[in-house]
């Protein structure tokens, strides 16, 4: 079966620090991957999203994240966290086996609390 | 103007009502879910609907009766509810032809208790 593990559950930086949030998926197939993030009483966000081509994804507000496909890896990264990047971070893949169906094997979550 | 709109925002009750939770979407989407966010903060997908039609059902209990009076809405029905239902449960819709691009509604937490 498919799934999506995140390795870190609750991290804590200080500001200005450099950010790396580890997913690792199984499954052999064409993957498309995400990165979602759920501010505190919002809704998840689109950070950004792998479909095709350049393994080196940018997505909003200075996030990038890199697709390995050897490592089935799609950690994501920011150089220099602010407090307000303090949320909930959710990694997720789309397998396209799935038919686009929309189904979504998400990661079970990082914390990321920013000190100011 | 909220893209996915869900309500009530928090719903607590006790075990054994029946319970439901709307969802709406103005993206003009065609397809609709729900998922599951349980105490350990997996999500998981439940239903799919696409322009009524149930295209997605993951083994959810017979007692979650989604329902999908149009294409803007799906709500989802919860009978008899038991403590394990306790949980967050997001709306999200998603354009016909590309459905990878899911937009989230800000969820729904369920306590039963």
């Amino acid at each position: 079966a498919q799934s999506v593990s995140q390795h870190n559950h609750h991290v804590i930086l200080s500001e200005a620090a450099s950010l790396e949030l580890g997913c690792n998926y199984s499954y052999g197939g064409t993957v498309n991957l995400f990165w979602y993030v759920q501010y505190p009483g919002q809704h998840l966000q689109l950070l950004l999203k792998y479909f095709s081509g350049d393994p080196l994804v940018k997505g909003i507000k200075g996030f990038e994240a890199e697709f390995i496909k050897s490592k089935f890896s799609f950690n994501l990264r920011k150089p220099s966290v602010q407090w307000s990047d303090t949320a909930e971070y959710f990694c997720a893949v789309n397998a396209e086996g799935s038919g686009n169906t929309g189904k979504l094997i998400f990661g079970q979550g990082t914390t990321l609390q920013v000190k100011p | 103007d909220t893209a996915v709109s869900q309500t009530p925002k928090y719903l607590v009750t006790q075990m054994g009502n029946d319970k439901s939770i709307k969802c709406e979407q103005n993206l003009g989407h065609d397809t609709m879910y729900w998922y599951k966010q349980d105490s350990k903060k997996f999500l998981k997908i439940m239903f799919s609907y696409n322009n009524k039609e149930l295209i997605i059902n993951e083994t959810v209990p017979n007692r979650f009766s989604p329902k999908s009076p149009d294409k803007a809405h799906l709500n989802l029905h919860i009978n008899s509810l038991e403590l394990g239902d306790s949980a967050v449960y997001f709306c999200a819709s998603s354009p016909y032809r590309d459905r990878r691009q899911l937009f989230f509604g800000s969820g729904t937490q369920l306590s039963v208790l």
